[in-house]
């Protein structure tokens, strides 16, 4: 069974400091895709990038970078220079390639706060 | 485009009622997920629509729930005889259609209904 753990529960940093979110994943499978959503106290989950099992290349979009590291089950999300406008709860999910649906199982998601 | 759209935003009820929820998806996006999140429970799947196929209904904690999807858009969640444990953030996701290898389209998700049960 996927499983997919978010130790932190709660961070709070001071504005511009670097903050990183931890994601270890647990499947059988070889072939799986990673997610990290970010719910803002509007609710809405918004997705923010997507990373299949293949591909181990870290990726940088603008304050945002992930690490993606399958020795470690681990996709970890850092902010970099955080913003107040970041503080939200953040989820990481697993959806696996095999099996009857692509669903998404999630971690219990980190609440970030972020002070002026 | 329009995103991924639920009504009502806010739906408050009487233990022992039955209770609907509208999700309707992205245009051309013929994936269709309900998630609720609650409290104790977090994220939790609870059924996937895919084109004409039958859905899969594996995560719906009970028989007093169902969902329906009609003419492959709309779909709604159906509560009945409503407990306070259901009370929660009931959230519908839709992608595109399943490529070559499952799992790999991106999930878009709705505002959510928030349900009190009192």
């Amino acid at each position: 069974a996927q499983k997919v753990t978010q130790a932190q529960t709660e961070i709070s940093v001071v504005e511009k400091e670097d903050v990183t979110l931890d994601c270890v994943y647990e499947t059988r499978d070889t072939t799986y895709y990673l997610f990290w959503y970010k719910q803002p106290p509007s609710g809405e989950l918004v997705f923010l990038i997507r990373r299949n099992s293949f591909d181990e290349q870290n990726e940088i979009s603008g304050r945002y970078s992930w690490n993606f590291q399958k020795s470690t089950s681990s996709f970890n999300f850092t902010i970099t220079a955080s913003q107040v406008v970041d503080s939200a709860v953040y989820f990481c999910a697993l959806s696996e390639a095999t099996g009857a649906n692509s669903k998404l199982t999630f971690g219990k998601g980190i609440t970030l706060s972020v002070r002026p | 485009g329009a995103g991924v759209s639920q009504s009502p935003s806010n739906k408050v009820t009487e233990k022992g009622k039955d209770v609907e929820l509208r999700c309707d998806p992205i245009s051309g996006h013929t994936a269709l997920y309900w998630y609720r999140q609650s409290l104790g429970q977090g994220l939790e799947f609870l059924i996937y629509f895919q084109g004409n196929s039958a859905p899969d209904k594996s995560g719906l904690p009970s028989d007093r729930f169902s969902a329906e999807r009609t003419g492959g858009s709309v779909s709604t969640l159906t509560i009945q005889r409503t407990q306070q444990e259901d009370s929660a953030v009931y959230l519908c996701a839709s992608s595109l259609p399943p490529s070559g290898q499952r799992g790999r389209e991106t999930q878009y998700f709705g505002p959510g209904t928030r349900l009190l049960v009192l």
